[in-house]
C-alpha cells in the first residue's frame, strides 16, 4: 500500500459528460502529480501541484483541469468527455517539489471508460 | 524531443533464466533515470534511481545500470513473482519535475 488513495476505482460514463477524480496523497506529501495511462501512449504526465499551487504542466487537454485543496487532496476534472479519454488515471505524490530521487508514490488509479 | 524507448515490449522467461531489459533515452540534459515496477491493476512502484553513466544499483534479483544513452535492468535467476511490467522513466532538466515514462516491458516468468 503506497498510502495514496484514489477514488473512484472504476467509472463508466458517456461522451460529453463531466467527471471528477479524487486523490489523497500520502500523509506529509505536498506534491501531487496526475498521469494518464493508455495502452498505446503509456504513462503521460498531465499536471503537478505543490502545496496548493500549480507547478508543472504536461500534455493536459484544455477540457481537463485540476486543483489541490488546503488539506492537500487533489481533484482532476475531465469535461466534454470523448471516447479517447478512456484510460487509467493515476495520482502520485512526493514530499518535495522536485522529484530528484524519482521516487513517486502512485495510487492504484481510476479506470475511466467513456461509452 | 525527450523520449524513452523500452525493449522488448514483452519477454517470457523460464524460472532461473536470466535476461536484461533495455531502456534507450534521448533527453536534453539528464537529471536522473528511474525504474518502476507495475503489477496488473496497480500503480507503479519505485525501484531505482540512477544519476550518472557507470552507476549501478541492486535489489534482490534486479540490477540496474546506466550509460550515456541507455539503461539496462538485469534480472538474475528470475522467479514467477518477478512477473510484472517494468517501466523506465527519465527526468530532463528542462522539463522540471515531470518524469517521462517509456511504454514498459511486460515480463512473464513461468515455473
Amino acid at each position: 500500500d503506497s498510502g495514496v488513495t484514489q477514488t473512484p476505482k472504476h467509472l463508466i460514463t458517456a461522451t460529453g459528460q463531466r467527471v471528477t477524480l479524487r486523490c489523497s496523497p500520502r500523509s506529509g506529501d505536498l506534491s501531487v502529480y496526475w498521469y494518464q495511462q493508455s495502452l498505446d501512449q503509456g504513462l503521460q504526465f498531465l499536471i503537478q501541484y505543490y502545496n496548493g499551487e500549480e507547478r508543472a504542466k504536461g500534455n493536459i487537454l484544455e477540457r481537463f483541469s485540476a486543483q489541490q485543496f488546503p488539506d492537500l487532496h487533489s481533484e482532476l476534472n475531465l469535461s466534454s468527455l470523448e471516447l479517447g479519454d478512456s484510460a487509467l488515471y493515476f495520482c502520485a505524490s512526493s514530499v518535495v517539489v522536485t522529484v530528484n530521487t524519482g521516487e513517486l508514490f502512485f495510487g492504484e488509479g481510476s479506470r475511466l471508460t467513456v461509452l | 524531443e525527450d523520449q524513452v524507448t523500452q525493449s522488448p515490449e514483452a519477454l517470457r522467461l523460464q524460472e532461473g533464466e536470466s535476461s536484461s531489459l533495455n531502456c534507450s533515452y534521448t533527453v536534453s540534459g539528464l537529471r536522473g533515470l528511474f525504474w518502476y515496477r507495475q503489477d496488473p491493476g496497480k500503480g507503479p512502484e519505485f525501484l531505482f534511481t540512477l544519476y550518472s553513466a557507470g552507476e549501478e544499483k541492486e535489489k534482490e534479483r534486479l540490477k540496474a545500470t546506466l550509460t550515456k544513452k541507455e539503461s539496462f535492468l538485469h534480472i538474475t535467476a528470475p522467479k514467477p513473482e518477478d512477473s510484472a511490467t517494468y517501466l523506465c522513466a527519465v527526468q530532463a532538466r528542462k522539463a522540471g519535475t515531470a518524469l517521462i515514462f517509456g511504454k514498459g516491458t511486460t515480463l512473464s516468468v513461468s515455473s
